[in-house]
């Protein structure tokens, strides 16, 4: 089973930047976060993947929360080509990934 | 072009018949992976692989059957033991522990 919970869906204004917000309480020390997005009939897309420190790189942002059971993703300027699926995803014991249902982000012009 | 390919895009599977499923990748990973995806729903883990001539079971192993001949290619067969194929599948790889990175996807259609 999933271990982490995302809202169902969520819509952003284009140009305005998108909080993506996931809760992970039963993360272990060393269970990392990761992110990605799939476009619809689409493999998923990796946007990026965190410990415990916040991180940035070209497609997002990454807030983790200090006691690290929740995470917020986001897109600092959403275009129509970022609608698509967000998915949250921790990894297992094993490093495994567990998928939920994701977020379906829609924006909108 | 690096990346890791999926063939064919579209399958069609007559019943009692096994289809095979071709992932390929040239990032030089050692660790590939076999997920199934249903309308709506996030993806699961079918079998894994970490090693060349090695691999193990996912969470829904059952009706499928994979090898590992060969670091780049990983292919995933449904048997005919599989009841219920239609699905999309998708094959990642990725260093071990390290980040998946996930083709395009192959969708099983049963006739």
């Amino acid at each position: 089973d999933a271990k982490t919970t995302q809202p169902t869906s969520m819509d952003c204004a284009e140009g305005r930047a998108a909080n993506l917000p996931c809760n992970h309480s039963t993360i272990s020390g060393n269970e990392y976060v990761y992110w990605y997005r799939q476009i619809h009939s689409q493999g998923p897309q990796y946007i990026i993947h965190g410990l415990k420190n916040n991180e940035t790189n070209e497609m997002a942002s990454l807030i983790i929360t200090e006691d690290r059971k929740s995470s917020t993703l986001i897109l600092p300027h959403a275009t129509l080509r970022d609608t698509a699926v967000y998915y949250c995803v921790q990894t297992d014991s094993w490093g495994k990934l567990q998928f939920g249902a994701g977020t379906q982000v829609v924006v909108t012009p | 072009d690096g990346g890791i390919t999926q063939s064919p895009k579209y399958l069609f599977r007559k019943e009692g018949q096994n289809v095979t499923l071709s992932c390929e990748q040239n990032l030089n990973h050692d660790a590939m992976y076999w997920y199934r995806q249903d309308p709506g729903q996030g993806l699961r883990l079918i079998y894994y692989s970490q090693i060349v001539n090695d691999f193990q079971k996912g969470d829904i192993a059952e009706g499928y059957s994979v090898s590992r001949e060969k670091k780049e290619s990983f292919p995933l067969t449904v048997t005919s033991a599989q009841k219920n194929p239609t699905a999309f599948y998708l094959c990642a790889s990725g260093g071990s522990g390290e980040t998946q990175y996930f083709g395009p996807g192959t969708r099983l259609l049963v006739l």
